[in-house]
């Protein structure tokens, strides 16, 4: 079946950079798109940026420019976020989310039915 | 951006009865509109997208409705499994954006 696999929590102090890792099975890797969403404690649910695991193009959250990258490694089938001069508001849960089916005739277009598999989540703490 | 407002922000509701949450959108997003069930400790899953169809192995009881600014999620007979967080989503523009949930609680 198909699975997101994130990696484990984080402890980090404000100012550091995290990395957070989302391993894919089950499905054909560069027929999807990737986009990582964040959830503070009690808070909703916010999208930070999307890759297309076919070519690489990316689309951030103006909120997150310049302190986020997100890459994807076809050889391993897994994507990555980083984000990068932490604060402690960006204490939360890291979700990577499969986003957007590749258009078999135009690799570049993509048909979006919502988020349709999460992975189990990354807890990441900034804390000094 | 667009901004996705939810409301209530609880509904309490009776095992058995109906709920209907709803979601506007402070411009249209054609039918670009997926509904997530959340619960405690788990990620969110998504149960409606394209306004009103449901997501694979979803029940039946789960419906969409609504275009363009307004949206309607309604539960037709809530059973113990339902009570959780309803988050609805935009995909018709970049950046996604979501509303901030409705808890469904038990009454």
């Amino acid at each position: 079946q198909v699975q997101l696999v994130q990696s484990g929590a984080e402890v980090k102090k404000p100012g550091a950079s995290v990395r957070v890792s989302c391993q894919t099975s089950g499905y054909t890797f560069t027929n999807y798109a990737l986009s990582w969403v964040r959830q503070a404690p009690g808070q909703g649910l916010e999208w930070m940026g999307w890759i297309s695991a076919f070519n690489g193009n990316i689309k951030y959250a103006q909120k997150f420019q310049g302190r986020v990258t997100v890459t994807a490694d076809t050889s391993t089938r897994t994507a990555y976020m980083e984000l990068r001069s932490l604060r402690s508001d960006d204490t939360a849960v890291y979700y990577c989310v499969r986003e957007g089916e590749r258009d078999t005739y135009n690799p570049t277009y993509y048909f979006y039915f919502g988020m349709d598999v999460w992975g189990q989540g990354t807890t990441v703490i900034v804390s000094s | 951006e667009i901004v996705m407002t939810q409301s209530p922000a609880t509904l309490s509701v009776s095992p058995g009865e109906r709920a209907t949450l709803s979601c506007r959108a402070s411009q249209s997003v054609g039918n670009s509109l997926a509904w997530y069930q959340q619960k405690p400790g788990q990620a969110p899953r998504l149960l409606i997208y394209d306004t009103s169809t449901r997501a694979t192995s979803i029940p039946a009881r789960f419906s969409g409705s609504g275009s363009g600014t307004e949206f309607t999620l309604t539960i037709s007979s809530l059973q113990s499994e339902d009570f959780a967080v309803y988050s609805c989503q935009q995909y018709n523009n970049w950046p996604r954006t979501f509303g901030q949930g409705t808890k469904v609680e038990i009454k």
